[in-house]
C-alpha cells in the first residue's frame, strides 16, 4: 500500500496565523490527493480534492497544492472554526486508498 | 439535500458478525459509489472499501477481504456493511460516505453521522 507521512502530526497557532501542512506519499500519486477536516465527535469533511480543487462552499482561505509525491495544505489565516483535526488521502491506488496520521491544530 | 444517515450503535462479542446500514437521500443513489470508513477509539481513519451505487460491484480493502461484505438495496437507496468474526480491534466508529466520481470512487465528499461498534466479551 502506498504510504502518506503527514508533518507535522500536531501543532499549535493563533487565529490569523497561516498554517502549512505536508503529506508525502512513498510513491507517485500524481494529483490523486485529498484533505479533510474532522471535529470531535464528527464525521470528516472534505476540504480539498485532487490536490488543490475547493470542494463546495469550502471558504477559499483553505488551499492545496502539489503534485508526485510532495503535497501541502494551507490555511492562509486560521479562523477559530478551523481547530480541527486534518487527513490528507490517496486515491491513486483505487484498491488501496489511504490516509495521513493526521495533523492536530489547536489554540496556541 | 444529500443526506446519508446511519444505524445506530451496536455492541458485539469477539467472533459475532455486525451489519450497519447506510440510508441515503438527496442524490442519484446509481450515479456514485458508497464508501466506508472506520476509526478506532483516539485514532486516524482507515478506508475499507467502497460498493458502486450503479452495479453494485465492490472493492474491499486488502485488510478485510474474506471478513467483509458490502451491498446495498436500491429500492430504498441503502448501502450495507457487514463484518464478521469480529475482534476487540474493530471497536470503531464506522463512516459511510458518497464516493466520486463513480468509477474510482476515491474522495468522499458526504459522509454518515458514524456507528460506533463495540466489541467487548
Amino acid at each position: 500500500d502506498i504510504q502518506m507521512t503527514q508533518a507535522p502530526s500536531s501543532l499549535s497557532a493563533s487565529v490569523g496565523d497561516r498554517v502549512t501542512i505536508t503529506c508525502q506519499a512513498s510513491q507517485d500519486i500524481t494529483y490523486y490527493l485529498n484533505w479533510y477536516q474532522q471535529k470531535p465527535g464528527k464525521a470528516p469533511k472534505l476540504l480539498i480534492y485532487d490536490a488543490s480543487k475547493l470542494a463546495t462552499e469550502v471558504p477559499s482561505r483553505f488551499s492545496g497544492s502539489g503534485s508526485g509525491t510532495d503535497f501541502s495544505f494551507t490555511i492562509s489565516s486560521l479562523q477559530p472554526e478551523d481547530f480541527a483535526t486534518y487527513y490528507c488521502q490517496q486515491y491513486d491506488s483505487p484498491r488501496a486508498l489511504t490516509f495521513g496520521g493526521g495533523t492536530k491544530v489547536d489554540i496556541k | 439535500q444529500v443526506r446519508l444517515v446511519q444505524s445506530g450503535s451496536e455492541v458485539r462479542k469477539p467472533g459475532a458478525s455486525v451489519k450497519v446500514s447506510c440510508k441515503t437521500s438527496g442524490y442519484i443513489f446509481g450515479d456514485y459509489g458508497l464508501a466506508w470508513v472506520r476509526q478506532a477509539p483516539g485514532q486516524g481513519l482507515q478506508w475499507m472499501g467502497w460498493i458502486s451505487g450503479y452495479n453494485s460491484r465492490t472493492t474491499y480493502a486488502q485488510n478485510f477481504q474474506g471478513r467483509v461484505t458490502m451491498d446495498t438495496d436500491t429500492s430504498t437507496s441503502t448501502a450495507y456493511l457487514e463484518l464478521r468474526s469480529l475482534r476487540s480491534d474493530d471497536t470503531a466508529v464506522y463512516f459511510c460516505a458518497r464516493a466520486f466520481p463513480i468509477a474510482t470512487a476515491g474522495s468522499f465528499d458526504y459522509w454518515g453521522q458514524g456507528t460506533l461498534v463495540t466489541v467487548s466479551s
